[in-house]
């Protein structure tokens, strides 16, 4: 069974510094999802990440996926305030019974400070 | 507008009320899904359809229905609501995968 683990799940930030959100999945999996959702919002995609090495970038933002180590990381550059949300991993189950179904992490809820 | 459309927004209700919150889409996507959002768990797929009359269960289908007449709606159906079924409801879409691609607004339910 797929698991996805985020890290951390609370994260409260100073503006202009740098930080890293971890995403864990603990069986192979084909396809990293990112997702954004501001509160009392629905969900937006960020990022999807289909092969090792893979890295994207859009602003403040950039994920990469490893998928040797079963590893993606969201990293944000010089956080402002309008990047205060809840970011969810998702990895796409590539074998077995549940192959094709999406697995999400449990959400990092990131405050940015001023 | 490409949207999944979800009703109602908010919901309060009672234990045992049987109650159904519809979704709908307007881009003749084939894939549609239920997931339900509860802190600390991320989002879990209640239930799932791949085309109008097939549907099947994802992790957590006890205590919901779904049904798939038409390919733009895909209803989740709640016959005897209990209050572990309090949750942030989203419906979602796809084209050509059970993956969503695009999210209803979410539906707010508690159950006392």
């Amino acid at each position: 069974e797929l698991k996805v683990e985020q890290n951390p799940l609370f994260l409260s930030m100073q503006e202009e510094k740098n930080y890293t959100i971890y995403c864990n999945y603990s069986t192979t999996s084909d396809r990293l999802y990112w997702y954004r959702q501001d509160p009392g919002k629905s969900l937006e995609s960020l990022f999807v990440l289909l092969s090792n090495g893979a890295v994207k970038q859009e602003g403040r933002l950039m994920a990469s996926l490893d998928t040797k180590a079963r590893l993606s990381t969201l990293h944000i550059t010089a956080a402002v305030h309008d990047l205060s949300a809840t970011y969810f991993c998702a990895a796409v189950n590539a074998g077995g019974t549940s192959y094709g179904k999406l697995t999400f992490g449990q959400g990092t809820i990131l405050t940015v400070h001023p | 507008e490409a949207q999944v459309t979800q009703n109602p927004r908010y919901l309060i209700t009672v234990t045992g009320k049987k109650l159904t919150v519809t979704c709908s889409q307007n881009m003749n996507h084939e894939y549609m899904s239920w997931y339900r959002q509860d802190p600390g768990l991320g989002l879990r797929q209640i239930y799932y359809s791949m085309n109008v009359e097939v549907t099947d269960k994802g992790d957590v289908p006890e205590g919901y229905k779904v049904s798939r007449k038409e390919k733009r709606n895909f209803p989740l159906i709640l016959e005897s609501p209990s209050p572990n079924q309090t949750s942030l409801y989203f419906c979602a879409s796809s084209l050509s995968s059970v993956v969503p691609a695009f999210f209803g607004q979410g539906t707010r339910l508690t159950v006392v």
